[in-house]
């Protein structure tokens, strides 16, 4: 089946401009996460939605950034005046998680990432 | 937080030959452990994962083996092929007391090139 898709696949920008960055997760995944991952360095967590909610923003660098999933599928991570230290790949991953204690459904499966450069 | 360390940095071995990751974690609350091959432009792909109640598991050539006293864990791969070679991490996380997991921490990565 479809896994997770990520639109653009690039996008410039000019610092002090806003983005937002889209994930489609898994059909059926109510779990979804967006990592940041800088040039030769691992994915870093910053946020998780469980449904509709954030259940876990901790690692938003600052209030520039915010995350949005209003019905529990697609999500959007808007950034605002963009900085040239945001450029890296934005990476979005869905779990299948269905709540009520179901074992071993926490998986991630990982988009294609979104490269995000800031000139 | 989390703190998850992963050595070497790079790892250069002969096709056909065993090559062997290492991965420590700093939680012991975290009881999930995924290995994850990232290929140039691409995202990071599911390889095989381990879970706090049991100490090893096997999928072909594939082998992840866990220490929960020690806290560190290891990816070996057996017969490696070119198409092995790839950037691998390691990732650990904890899970939630109303089900579904924490968001991953990571190592740095491996980078794994197979000599023909």
């Amino acid at each position: 089946g479809a896994g997770v898709s990520q639109t653009p696949s690039n996008k410039v920008t000019e610092k002090g401009k806003y983005v937002e960055l889209r994930c489609d997760p898994i059909s059926g995944h109510t779990a979804l996460y967006w990592y940041r991952q800088s040039l030769g360095q691992g994915p870093e967590f910053l946020i998780y939605f469980q449904g509709t909610g954030a259940a876990d923003d901790s690692g938003l660098p600052n209030d520039r950034f915010f995350a949005v999933r209003p019905e529990g599928s697609v999500s959007t991570l808007k950034i605002q005046r963009t900085e040239r230290g945001d450029s890296a790949v934005y990476l979005c991953a869905s779990s299948p998680y269905q709540g009520g204690g179901v074992p071993y459904t926490d998986t991630q499966y990982f988009g294609p990432g979104t490269r995000l450069t800031v000139l | 937080g989390e703190n998850v360390e992963q050595h070497p940095s790079t790892l250069s071995v002969q096709e056909g030959d065993s090559a062997v990751i290492k991965c420590t974690y700093s939680d012991s609350a975290s009881n999930y452990f995924p290995w994850y091959k990232q290929e140039l432009g691409k995202g990071p792909q599911l390889i095989i994962d381990i879970r706090s109640n049991v100490g090893e598991k096997k999928d072909q050539r594939i082998a992840v083996t866990l220490n929960k006293t020690a806290k560190h864990f290891s990816l070996h791969i057996t017969e490696t092929q070119p198409e092995d070679s790839a950037v691998y991490f390691c990732a650990a996380s904890g899970t939630r007391s109303g089900g579904g997991a924490d968001g991953l921490t990571f190592g740095k990565g491996t980078h794994l090139i197979i000599q023909p």
